[in-house]
């Protein structure tokens, strides 16, 4: 079974600008998450989608937005950028029972904002 | 606000030894504890632990989780470098789907 993939792996921008990244879950896997990790703050949980809707929500800026489509695949979208955006971006996918939290991760984006 | 620490935040071992990784938590409607490794790449799943005292083996890596306590250890025996990694752990909800929250992550290094 293939994993999660993201797409791009690398991505480099400069202030003011947006960017969209992309993530494709395992095979079956209906809910798609997405972390943030810095070095100072670690792995922060930005926002969760399962069929299509947003199921929970981080205590992130509203410029940071995301969606899922119907094949599960989710986009995150950051407008704006700041410097402090500069992270990599982890997308999650699990098989999603309501309350079942084992997830498993992708390779990331590293976003670095100039 | 949910809460995990972990300790210690960094280890150096030699090859062969035997360490022991700590995490406590304090979440509201507990369901699971999930430990990754991390190298220089996307955390990979080791456990994930939903009952107390019942312990999770994966080769040299085993863990356990103590419910009433609020804390969870990961063991590794006979460290090789290829241990070398952040070790996270994180907890969910019941009620909160997949969204997990992290703890700091214990750097481990194992020397030759």
């Amino acid at each position: 079974k293939a994993g999660v993939t993201q797409t791009p792996r690398y991505l480099i921008k400069t202030r003011g600008q947006q960017v969209t990244l992309s993530c494709s879950p395992i095979s079956g896997h209906r809910s798609v998450s997405w972390y943030q990790q810095t070095p100072g703050q670690g792995l922060q949980f930005l926002f969760e989608y399962f069929s299509e809707t947003q199921r929970n929500k981080g205590n992130f800026p509203g410029r940071f937005s995301g969606r899922q489509f119907s094949n599960s695949r989710s986009e995150m979208n950051v407008s704006t950028l700041e410097l402090g955006d500069s992270a990599l971006y982890l997308c999650a996918s699990s098989p999603a029972t309501f309350s079942y939290n084992e997830q498993f991760f992708g390779p990331g984006t590293r976003l670095t904002v100039l | 606000e949910d809460k995990v620490v972990q300790s210690p935040l960094s280890l150096v071992v030699h090859e062969g030894d035997t360490v022991t990784l700590n995490c406590s938590y304090e979440v509201t409607n507990f369901r699971s504890l999930l430990w990754y490794k991390q190298e220089k790449k996307a955390p990979t799943f080791l456990f994930m632990l939903t009952s107390s005292g019942i312990e999770k083996k994966s080769g040299r890596l085993s863990s356990i989780l103590d419910k009433k306590e609020l804390f969870s250890i990961l063991n590794i025996t006979a460290t090789q470098t290829g241990d070398s990694a952040v070790y996270l752990c994180a907890v969910g909800r019941e009620t909160s789907g997949s969204r997990l929250t992290f703890g700091e992550g214990t750097q481990l290094t194992v020397n030759p």
